[in-house]
């Protein structure tokens, strides 16, 4: 079975700071994607990035990029310029890529970001 | 509608009642999902639909838990004789593709306490 593992229960960050966030996964499976997903205190789950994992290049969207190592089985997310508005749990999760049919994610813990104005 | 919608918000319930949840997905989004998230806690993976039909129940806990899904829209998880342990969020999403691939389009959930 597919596990997911988030080993920062807690990070800070002082505003218009960089952060990273780590996630480890393992998976016997050679074709999947991965997510990070944020949760405010909304609830509601909003998805930031995802990467594909036959594909080498880093996924980036605007000030969140990651940092895929496939061998490593690490996909950590790197947040860039923090503002408040990024204080959330950030959830990292897998999915297999495989048939047709609809395929779960596998979420971790969650790591809850703080930020510092 | 714009998003998913999830009825209701929140619920107490007194143990060994039964409670039902309500989630409305985006109109024409085919794969349907319902996760757990206890406090402090990742989600954890209940069911999911494709189409009215849900091919993997594997994560239910116990034969208290049941959902059903018609028409292709409407959702509805029921928990049976409601314990303690059952308190928890209960977040439903949605996707267009079946695979999810995309990412989902979650609710924002139903808080369960059982008292």
């Amino acid at each position: 079975a597919q596990t997911v593992t988030q080993s920062q229960p807690e990070m800070s960050v002082q505003e218009a700071e960089t952060v990273t966030l780590s996630c480890t996964y393992d998976t016997s499976e050679s074709d999947y994607y991965l997510f990070w997903y944020k949760q405010p205190p909304s609830r509601q789950m909003i998805l930031v990035i995802r990467q594909e994992a036959y594909k080498q290049q880093n996924a980036t969207e605007n000030r969140f990029s990651v940092n895929f190592q496939k061998a490593a089985k690490s996909f950590s997310l790197k947040i860039s310029d923090s503002q408040l508005g990024d204080a959330a749990m950030y959830f990292c999760a897998y999915t297999n890529r495989r048939g047709q049919g609809a395929q779960k994610l596998v979420f971790g813990q969650g790591t809850r970001l703080t930020i510092n104005p | 509608g714009a998003g998913v919608s999830q009825s209701p918000s929140n619920k107490v319930t007194e143990k060994g009642k039964d409670v039902e949840l309500r989630c409305d997905p985006i109109s024409g989004h085919t794969a349907l999902y319902w996760y757990r998230q206890r406090l402090g806690q990742g989600l954890e993976f209940l069911i999911y639909f494709q189409g009215n039909s849900a091919p993997d129940k594997s994560g239910l806990p116990s034969d208290r838990f049941s959902a059903e899904r018609t028409g292709e829209s409407v959702s509805t998880l029921t928990i049976q004789r409601t314990q303690q342990e059952d308190s928890a969020v209960y977040l439903c999403a949605s996707s267009l593709e079946p695979q999810g691939l995309r990412g989902y389009t979650f609710g924002s959930g139903t808080r369960l306490t059982v008292v």
